[in-house]
């Protein structure tokens, strides 16, 4: 089945540091691949996403590139903020009517000034 | 605003004393899903439905009903909680089913079943 793994935490970079959270994963087909980010004490927000292999998903300073070829989607922001601190998700979802994420382990990144 | 939201936030109960999570979102979607959350597991799918009176079942379905009467609501229920359904629950909602259809996340419910 499908299967998403992506770095494990914490990360923990100072201010204005540049930040890489590796994902990568194995689907049938091509899905969709998505970045959520989840705040301390709420639910899961959409950070980006790429619908098709070298899509590039940007929001926030947050960029993420669909490798097909490495079956990657790594998330880069080049200076991170205290703000950033969080818990951050890779997910995929096969393009399909069930519409189900699959989900990595997620990535906790702590930021200090 | 926009929104998905879940009650209770957080429950404490006991095992096999039925319990009901309520999930309503206010943005006219037709799609809708729960999951559960546990550490080092990210979040795997319980039940989805993609529209009303639909409903399928998602990875982890076991030990767990819903129903979808309504295209707001979709209530999950625990019909005899064990310890091992401890977990934080999440519903979600898309405009469509479909992969590349963006999900909103409610705010989450911590349940402990003790």
């Amino acid at each position: 089945g499908d299967s998403v793994t992506q770095m494990e935490g914490p990360v923990t970079l100072s201010e204005e540091a540049f930040l890489t959270i590796n994902c990568t994963y194995t689907a049938t087909g091509y899905p969709s691949l998505f970045w959520y980010v989840q705040y301390p004490g709420e639910g899961l927000q959409l950070l980006l996403k790429a619908t098709k292999a070298d899509d590039k998903g940007s929001n926030k300073g947050f960029e993420a590139t669909y490798r097909k070829e490495t079956t990657s989607f790594h998330l880069e922001k080049g200076s991170v903020q205290v703000s950033d601190s969080a818990v951050y998700f890779c997910a995929l979802a096969a393009n399909n009517a069930g519409n189900m994420l699959t989900f990595g382990g997620g990535t906790r990144l702590m930021v200090k000034p | 605003e926009a929104q998905v939201t879940q009650n209770p936030r957080y429950l404490i109960t006991v095992t096999g004393k039925k319990l009901t999570v309520t999930c309503s979102q206010n943005m006219n979607h037709e799609y809708m899903s729960w999951y559960r959350q546990d550490p080092g597991l990210g979040l795997r799918q319980i039940y989805y439905s993609m529209n009303v009176e639909v409903t399928d079942k998602g990875d982890v379905p076991e030990g767990y009903k819903v129903s979808r009467k309504e295209k707001r609501n979709f209530p999950l229920i625990l019909e005899s909680p064990s310890p091992n359904q401890t977990s934080l629950y999440f519903c979600a909602s898309s405009r469509h089913a479909g992969g590349m259809n963006e999900q909103y996340f409610g705010p989450g419910t911590r349940l402990t079943v003790t």
